[in-house]
């Protein structure tokens, strides 16, 4: 199947700081991506859709101006959490789906923790 | 009602056991379904398709009913290592793939 890479896997760092994650599809070109958000024993949430070339689709309740979405090419798109708190602290994955595809196939995630 | 609906679980079942999830949705706009499974903090992975001939693989049997708008994953001769959350994911072309909230197996010695 399909290999999607997801940088870092995990996360620490101090409140008010942010920090990006990264998302690229390393055997096919992705237009779209999405990212999720995971609680603990919770079902993913799905927080965006990001699209090559243009603004990111937020899902009622996403901060835009918090999570910061850019998809600068067709196998890379990135995420970034400002001035996180530990409230932000969560599972954050990224899916791509091959143009053409049905499939949707997902990074290894990223867990962050905020302290 | 939520667009993708699982069974709560938690299921517990001894190896060997023949154990079945239901899933429904509401959009009967819906074109693609698939099975992924989510072990702790790991990424979800594709377990199958389902179409609506139904489908198998292995030890895992997938039927799909559009009429009811119902998909079920059957798993047989459970294995320790079948231990996960399941997930059924619905999605209509050209929109996004929603998740069902997951139903978690325990397989027990």
């Amino acid at each position: 199947g399909a290999v999607v890479s997801q940088h870092p896997s995990r996360v620490i760092c101090k409140s008010g700081t942010s920090v990006k994650i990264e998302c690229r599809s390393l055997d096919f070109q992705a237009t779209t991506m999405f990212w999720y958000r995971q609680f603990p024993k919770q079902s993913l949430m799905l927080m965006a859709t990001s699209n090559e070339g243009s603004k990111a689709t937020y899902e009622q309740g996403v901060e835009k101006d918090k999570f910061l979405i850019n998809h600068a090419s067709l196998t890379l798109s990135t995420l970034t959490v400002t001035s996180a708190h530990p409230e932000d602290s969560s599972f954050y994955i990224c899916s791509a789906k091959p143009g053409g595809g049905e499939k949707l196939f997902f990074g290894s995630g990223t867990q962050l923790s905020v302290l | 009602r939520k667009e993708v609906e699982q069974d709560p679980g938690p299921f517990n079942v001894p190896e060997g056991a023949t154990v079945a999830f239901n899933c429904t949705y509401s959009n009967s706009a819906s074109q693609s379904f698939f099975w992924y499974r989510q072990d702790c903090r790991k990424e979800p992975k594709l377990l199958m398709s389902v179409y609506s001939s139904g489908n198998e693989d292995g030890r895992f049997t997938a039927q799909l009913n559009r009429a009811s708008q119902y998909i079920s994953l059957l798993i047989r001769d459970s294995k320790l290592s079948d231990s996960a959350t399941y997930l059924c994911v619905v999605n209509v072309y050209g929109q996004n793939f929603v998740f069902g909230p997951g139903t978690r197996l325990s397989v027990l010695p």
